[in-house]
C-alpha cells in the first residue's frame, strides 16, 4: 500500500465549478498534513496545511479525519488558475520529520 | 518571503560523469532535504539531513549519491557516477520546525546523455 494514496485523476472542470480532492495515509503516527500546488516544470509550493478541526482560506477548504487517515481538499468557484497538480503531503514528525508526497492529482480549469 | 537558492537551474552531463548540485537553504532552517521528480512521475523523497548528519534516506539514495554541508550556508548533493536513469529535476528543501512546512527551491533539472 503507498504511504500516501490520491484521487487519479485528472479532473477537467468548467469555471465556478465546485472540485474535492481526497488523499489517504498510511501510517497512524504521521503527525502533520499539508497540500501543496504544482504547476507545470516548478518546484511544489505549499496551498494550505490541514488541521484536525478543518480550515478554510477563501475558496479553499481544508478536512483531516485522523480516525480515518483521510484527507480532503475543497475548491468552491474554480477558477483558471487553479489549474495545476494538487500534491497531498504528509509529514511523519520524526527522523528530521520526512515529508511524504502522493502522486498528485491534475486540475485542469476550462472556460 | 526568505527564498530557498538553487544552482545551476539545469545542468547537462555526460553519463558517468560526477555531478554537483547546490542549494542555499533558508538561513535559519534546522532540517534540509533532497527530492527528486522525473518529467512525469511524482515527488520522491531522497534524503533528509539534520545536526551536520543524514537522518533519513531512501532506497534511491545509493552509493552514488552523497551530501555535504560544507559551510554555514550551502547544503549540496553529489552524484559520483552519472546514470541515464538519474535525469530529473532536483529540489532542494528545508524547514524551520519538525512540523512546518517545507520551503523549497526552484529545482535543478539534470540531464544526463
Amino acid at each position: 500500500r503507498k504511504e500516501v494514496e490520491q484521487d487519479p485523476g485528472p479532473f477537467n472542470v468548467p469555471e465556478g465549478a465546485t472540485v474535492a480532492f481526497n488523499c489517504t495515509y498510511s501510517n497512524s503516527a504521521s503527525q502533520s498534513f499539508f497540500w501543496y500546488r504544482q504547476d507545470c516544470r516548478k518546484e511544489p509550493k505549499l496551498l494550505m496545511s490541514v488541521y484536525s478541526s478543518g480550515n478554510e482560506d477563501g475558496r479553499f477548504t481544508a478536512q483531516l479525519n485522523r480516525a480515518s487517515q483521510y484527507i480532503s481538499l475543497l475548491i468552491r468557484d474554480s477558477k483558471l488558475s487553479d489549474s495545476a497538480t494538487y500534491l497531498c503531503v504528509v509529514n511523519k514528525g520524526t527522523n528530521a520529520g520526512k515529508s511524504t508526497f502522493g502522486d498528485g492529482t491534475t486540475l485542469t480549469v476550462k472556460p | 518571503e526568505p527564498e530557498v537558492t538553487q544552482t545551476p537551474s539545469h545542468q547537462v552531463t555526460q553519463m558517468g560523469q560526477e555531478v554537483i548540485l547546490r542549494c542555499v537553504p533558508i538561513s535559519n532552517h534546522l532540517y534540509f532535504y533532497w527530492y527528486r521528480q522525473i518529467l512525469g512521475q511524482k515527488v520522491e523523497f531522497l534524503v533528509s539531513f539534520y545536526n551536520n548528519e543524514i537522518s533519513e534516506k531512501s532506497e534511491i539514495f545509493d552509493d552514488q549519491f552523497s551530501v555535504e554541508r560544507p559551510d554555514g550556508s550551502n547544503f549540496t548533493l553529489k552524484i559520483r557516477s552519472t546514470k541515464l536513469e538519474d535525469s530529473a529535476m532536483y529540489f532542494c528543501a528545508s524547514r524551520g520546525q519538525l512540523n512546518e512546512k517545507l520551503f523549497f527551491g526552484s529545482g535543478t533539472q539534470l540531464s544526463v546523455l
